[in-house]
């Protein structure tokens, strides 16, 4: 079966540190890999989605990024970070489009 | 810009009742449609799936499904406590598409 995981689970940085936040997928080749954002009020936020190894689209400006060095692994960055990136920050896969994402545990990130 | 709205909420219902939860979406060329339950300070997990017209059932859940009319609900029936959560909606357009665009959710609170 298909696992993803995510960590960690939770982060406090202070404002101007760097951030990786890394999710991993087993039991899959080849998935549609997502990093979404939620904030409170705010609803789930599409910040990049990947079809495959080094093919990364973003989907807001911001103050991250995000890379896919392999098949199952989705990265996702900043190089200095801001009150504002404060949220739930969750990977998700998906097997092909048009199919549902499972999403991994998530990560609180409170900045400071 | 496609959108996906839901009632805030909070819909409040007894446990043994059914509740109703709503969504329209902006995108007519929408394809696919899921539900995802998220508890407190955990990642959403999926529900249902529904891609054509009409009622799918799976146990106490039913998703409904009008395109006509850009309309998909998530009856749940014999609500129990266990069901208090946030209910996401989210949608794919299909196509060369591979996003999930969520609604903010609805919160549901069953109780005793």
């Amino acid at each position: 079966s298909q696992t993803i995981h995510q960590w960690p689970a939770t982060l406090v940085q202070p404002v101007g540190s760097p951030l990786s936040l890394e999710c991993t997928v087993e039991g899959t080749s080849n998935p549609n890999l997502y990093w979404y954002r939620q904030a409170a009020g705010r609803g789930l936020q599409l910040l990049f989605y990947s079809v495959g190894i080094g093919q990364i689209s973003s989907e807001v400006p911001q103050n991250l990024s995000a890379s896919r060095p392999q098949d199952r692994q989705f990265i996702l960055s900043s190089k200095k970070l801001l009150l504002s990136d404060s949220g739930f920050y969750l990977c998700a896969w998906s097997a092909r489009r048009n199919t549902e994402a499972f999403f991994g545990q998530g990560t609180r990130l409170t900045v400071v | 810009q496609k959108e996906v709205e839901q009632n805030s909420g909070p819909l409040s219902v007894p446990e043994g009742a059914i509740a109703s939860l709503n969504c329209t979406y902006s995108d007519r060329g929408s394809q696919s449609f899921f539900w995802y339950r998220q508890y407190s300070g955990k990642s959403p997990e999926l529900i249902m799936f529904i891609y054509s017209n009409g009622d799918k059932e799976d146990g106490r859940f039913t998703a409904q499904l009008n395109k006509a009319s850009q309309y998909v609900s998530l009856l749940i029936r014999d609500s129990q406590p266990s069901d208090s959560a946030t209910y996401l909606c989210a949608v794919n357009s299909g196509g060369s598409n591979y996003k999930l665009t969520f609604g903010k959710g609805t919160l549901l609170t069953v109780n005793p």
